[in-house]
């Protein structure tokens, strides 16, 4: 089945100490991407990678890390949480990134103590 | 899509009427516009998208409806159905690799 799995699903953790979201996709896109969903705000981008190695910026990508060692994982880091980044977060895929519909993930939610 | 604060626009209709979700967009420069549906607990899920060559699109008792003259974009359901309800996103893109999510609008069907 074609799919984007995130792990965890849910995160609890303190400030300070750092964390990975890890995402994979099966469908051998090119291209993948990270959001934050805070209520109200629907759904901003933190990350993005148009292929191995090659990543940009979003919108809000301070106290964020990505890497693209591999095309099917994109794994998310957080190397010193806090609490403004408790959030519901999701990995989305798509094949070429442009004028595409994107594949999402089931989230994870992340609280930041 | 615009934001809309803290609280979600919310659409109440009645099983078996049609939905009509609204969106105003925010760049004249999008060319490709998509329509997500949001279950509570999941990942916003495809439903239809439009270029901006085109005025209307017809998918399974979706429409959605593109006014570039005005940037508003709409989804209509017909024959609303409790499995209708969700948060409902509009997106826009500009041909880039970034797309653009409104805040989205709350869907109840009342049976």
């Amino acid at each position: 089945e074609a799919q984007v799995t995130q792990n965890p699903r849910y995160l609890i953790t303190v400030t300070g100490k750092k964390l990975t979201v890890t995402c994979s996709q099966n469908m051998n896109h090119e291209y993948m991407s990270w959001y934050r969903q805070d209520p109200g705000l629907g759904l901003r981008q933190i990350y993005y990678s148009m292929n191995v190695e090659v990543t940009d910026k979003g919108d809000v990508p301070e106290g964020y890390k990505v890497s693209r060692k591999e095309k099917r994982n994109f794994p998310l880091i957080l190397e010193s949480p806090s609490p403004n980044q408790t959030s519901l977060y999701f990995c989305a895929s798509s094949l070429w990134g442009f004028s595409e519909k994107l594949f999402f993930g089931s989230g994870t939610q992340l609280s930041v103590l | 899509g615009e934001s809309v604060g803290l609280h979600l626009p919310t659409l109440s209709v009645q099983e078996g009427d049609n939905s009509i979700i609204n969106c105003a967009y925010s760049n004249s420069a999008s060319d490709y516009f998509i329509w997500y549906k949001q279950e509570s607990g999941k990942g916003p899920q495809f439903i239809i998208d439009i270029r901006s060559n085109m005025d209307k699109r017809q998918g399974q008792r979706v429409t959605v409806l593109l006014n570039k003259t005005v940037k508003h974009l709409s989804l209509q359901i017909a024959a609303t159905q409790p499995g209708d309800s969700a948060v409902y996103f509009c997106a826009e893109n500009t041909g880039g690799f970034k797309t653009i999510f409104g805040a989205g609008t709350r869907l109840f069907v009342k049976a």
